[in-house]
């Protein structure tokens, strides 16, 4: 069965970076894009880029753009979500989902990442 | 750039009622590329339809959903308890967006 499998809780200081891991299992990782989507605490959805594991593009909300970066490992079927210079406002669940054609499919559990000095 | 709006913010319902949710978007947009996913609390989303109307994979046929142009309702057509959650509408065409989600609570 699908999964994806997200790295644990994170902490950081304002202007530091983090990076969100997401394991996928149970399909061929390079068929389907990954995207990360972001939630802040009790507000809607986010969404964040997108990733081809398959050809390494990329795309990504102009909010973030200057910051995220997104990568894939193939040989581990892993995607990563790097944010950079984190600001409060950042302090959010961190979401990858499969992406099939546009669409979000499958999700990840979710990590924390909070901002705070 | 599409902004999504979803109204009402909250419908208040009993388990069988109806619940009618919109999602309407700030220009035509082709139904190919709208998406609904639900959400309950302390979980990840959860795709409902995709291509405005096409039901996810395990979806009970309670849900249904249609639409084109600028509107795209959700309705399920009656309600069981844990049908209760958040409701967001997608769009995923040459950008991606949420609409900032419609709560359904008993």
């Amino acid at each position: 069965q699908v999964q994806l499998v997200q790295s644990g809780a994170e902490v950081k200081k304002p202007g530091a970076s983090v990076k969100v891991s997401c394991k996928a299992s149970g399909y061929t990782f390079t068929s389907y894009g990954i995207s990360w989507v972001r939630q802040a605490p009790g507000q809607g959805l986010e969404w964040m880029g997108w990733i081809s594991p398959y050809s390494g593009n990329t795309m990504s909300a102009q909010k973030v753009q200057d910051r995220v970066t997104m990568t894939t490992d193939t040989a581990t079927s892993t995607a990563y979500m790097e944010l950079r210079s984190l600001k409060s406002d950042d302090t959010a669940i961190y979401f990858c989902a499969r992406t099939y054609s546009g669409y979000e499919d499958f999700w990840g559990q979710g990590t924390l990442v909070t901002v705070s000095s | 750039e599409i902004v999504l709006t979803q109204s009402p913010g909250t419908l208040s319902l009993s388990p069988g009622e109806r619940a009618t949710l919109s999602c309407r978007a700030s220009q035509s947009v082709s139904s190919s590329y709208l998406a609904w996913y639900q959400q309950k609390p302390g979980q990840a989303p959860r795709l409902l339809f995709y291509g405005a109307s096409n039901r996810a994979t395990g979806i009970p046929d309670r849900f249904s959903a249609s639409g084109s142009g600028t509107d795209f309702p959700l309705t399920i057509s009656r309600l069981e308890p844990e049908d209760f959650a958040v409701y967001y509408c997608q769009y995923y065409g040459n950008s991606r967006t949420f609409g900032q989600g419609t709560k359904v609570e008993i």
